[in-house]
């Protein structure tokens, strides 16, 4: 399995800042994939972040609102822009086991944002 | 479009019961059904992972069956205690960009 840890655990930020969250993995990943799950809500995907290439988000979310980077296989941020209330929700990021892509995923802890 | 649903929403059981947690999906074309764990403002502990080509998974006290030509999966826990309440959430894997869909959700609780 793999350990992930994330910062912050926990924010509260004020409408129209921005707010960074990395995520950290024990051993190196090809994909990582950063989730959203609004109060509850079961979760949603933003996007798939691939070392060294853009990140693929899915429908409904844009890479000016939700930058992602991807600096090396162990690493990668999520940044809420321009926040608004809207965007409180707890943010996680997730890995797909090694050794392919259809194998057990594992989650961080979470970073639960509120946003006044 | 994969949809992924959880019945019952939510179940309260008395300490001992064994209980089953349904999830069922539209499109059989999964590579696999993981289920997780999420403790309130907390992030998700994968329990689970049954790969498409089997019928079950154990760990425990916990079992998971597949039958994938009916789009349905179910969550057997034995035994139930109190450290077992959270929310279980099935999730299913399919091809074309490596994305997990996720179910609604069973709220389960378990009382002295």
């Amino acid at each position: 399995s793999a350990v992930i840890s994330q910062k912050p655990s926990r924010d509260i930020c004020q409408r129209g800042t921005s707010l960074t969250i990395q995520c950290q993995v024990d051993s190196q990943v090809t994909m990582m994939f950063w989730y959203r799950q609004q109060p509850g809500q079961s979760l949603t995907l933003i996007a798939t972040a691939n070392q060294g290439s853009e990140a693929t988000y899915e429908s409904g979310f844009v890479i000016d609102k939700f930058p992602i980077s991807r600096p090396n296989l162990t690493f990668s941020t999520l940044t809420v822009s321009n926040m608004s209330p809207e965007d409180s929700s707890i943010y996680l990021c997730s890995v797909a086991a090694a050794g392919g892509s259809y194998n057990e995923q594992f989650f961080g802890p979470g970073t639960r944002l509120t946003v006044l | 479009k994969q949809e992924v649903t959880q019945i019952p929403a939510a179940l309260s059981v008395p300490e001992g019961e064994n209980l089953v947690l349904n999830c069922s999906f539209t499109d059989s074309a999964i590579y696999n059904l993981q289920w997780f764990r999420q403790d309130p403002g907390k992030g998700l502990t994968s329990l689970l992972l049954i790969q498409s080509s089997q019928r079950e998974q154990t760990s425990g006290r916990l079992n998971a069956s597949l039958d994938k030509s009916s789009g349905r999966s179910t969550l057997y826990i034995a035994a139930s205690q109190p450290g077992d309440s959270a929310t279980y959430l099935c999730a299913v894997f399919t091809g074309g960009g490596n994305k997990l869909t996720f179910g609604t959700g069973t709220q389960l609780k378990v009382e002295l």
